[in-house]
C-alpha cells in the first residue's frame, strides 16, 4: 500500500479481555515500531523491530504486553486482560532500513477505549 | 538514556506573529533531530529534520537549527497561519539507530 496500514482504527473492550492490533508497514521498510499516545501526553515507545535482529521490547509496560512481527512484515500488538489504563491511541511506523536520518512514517493509530 | 524535553503548551497565538517552540534533548553521541507534525485528525508527518551539528531544517517556513553546544531543536516561524494550528513534536533518533525519542507534544492554535 501507499502508507502505513493500521486496523481496526476504532476499538471499543471490555476490561480483562484481550485485543490484538494490526499493522501493515510500507512495503520494503524493514523497521518497525509501535508507539502509545495517551489523552493529552506525548508518545510513549513501545517496540522496535528491525529486519531479523531480535526486536527492542524495552518499552512494553507490562507483560500483558506483547508483538510480533511475521516474515517481516505485518506485526500485531496484542495486549492481554486489558485495564482502563490502556486505553490510549497506540501508533505504527515504520522507515526503509532503521538508519538513523530517515524519517519515520506514522500510520493513523487504533483508538482504544477500554470500558 | 536519550530523553526530550519540549516546551510545555499549549501556545495560542494570532495570525503572522512570531512562533517559538523550545526543544532540549540528552544524548550520547550526536542524535539526529526531527520534528513532527499531527494536524486535527490527522496522522503524524514530518516536518523537519537535521543530522548533524550546525544544519538547519526547513520546511513551510518552519525552521530549526541543531545546536550542539546548547543541546537544543527549537523550532520558529516567523508569521504563523491558522492552517499551522497542529501538536507538534520534537524528536530524536540515537547515532546507533533504533527507537525513536520524542518530546510531550506542544499545541499551537492560531487564531485568525
Amino acid at each position: 500500500g501507499a502508507g502505513v496500514s493500521q486496523s481496526p482504527s476504532n476499538k471499543v473492550t471490555e476490561k480483562g479481555k484481550d485485543v490484538e492490533l494490526r499493522c501493515d508497514p510500507i512495503s520494503g521498510h524493514t523497521a518497525l515500531y509501535w508507539y502509545r499516545q495517551s489523552l493529552g501526553q506525548g508518545l510513549e515507545f513501545l517496540i522496535y523491530f528491525q529486519g531479523n535482529s531480535a526486536p527492542d521490547k524495552s518499552g512494553l509496560p507490562s507483560d500483558r504486553f506483547s508483538a510480533e512481527r511475521t516474515g517481516g512484515s505485518v506485526s500485531t500488538l496484542t495486549i492481554q486482560r486489558t485495564q482502563q489504563e490502556d486505553s490510549a491511541v497506540y501508533l505504527c511506523a515504520s522507515s526503509p532500513a532503521g538508519s538513523p536520518d530517515e524519517k519515520l512514517f506514522f500510520g493513523s493509530g487504533t483508538q482504544l477505549s477500554v470500558l | 538514556g536519550n530523553s526530550v524535553t519540549q516546551m510545555e503548551g499549549p501556545v495560542t497565538l494570532s495570525e503572522e506573529a512570531f512562533l517559538t517552540i523550545n526543544c532540549t534533548y540528552t544524548a550520547t553521541g550526536y542524535p539526529s533531530l526531527f520534528w513532527y507534525v499531527q494536524y486535527p485528525g490527522e496522522g503524524l508527518q514530518l516536518l523537519l529534520k537535521a543530522t548533524k551539528a550546525d544544519d538547519k531544517g526547513s520546511n513551510k517556513g518552519f525552521e530549526a537549527t541543531y545546536r550542539k553546544e546548547t543541546t537544543s531543536f527549537h523550532l520558529e516561524k516567523g508569521s504563523v497561519q491558522v492552517s499551522d494550528s497542529a501538536v507538534y513534536f520534537c524528536a530524536l533518533r540515537g547515532a546507533n539507530a533504533g527507537k525513536s525519542t520524542f518530546g510531550d507534544g506542544t499545541t499551537l492554535t492560531v487564531k485568525p
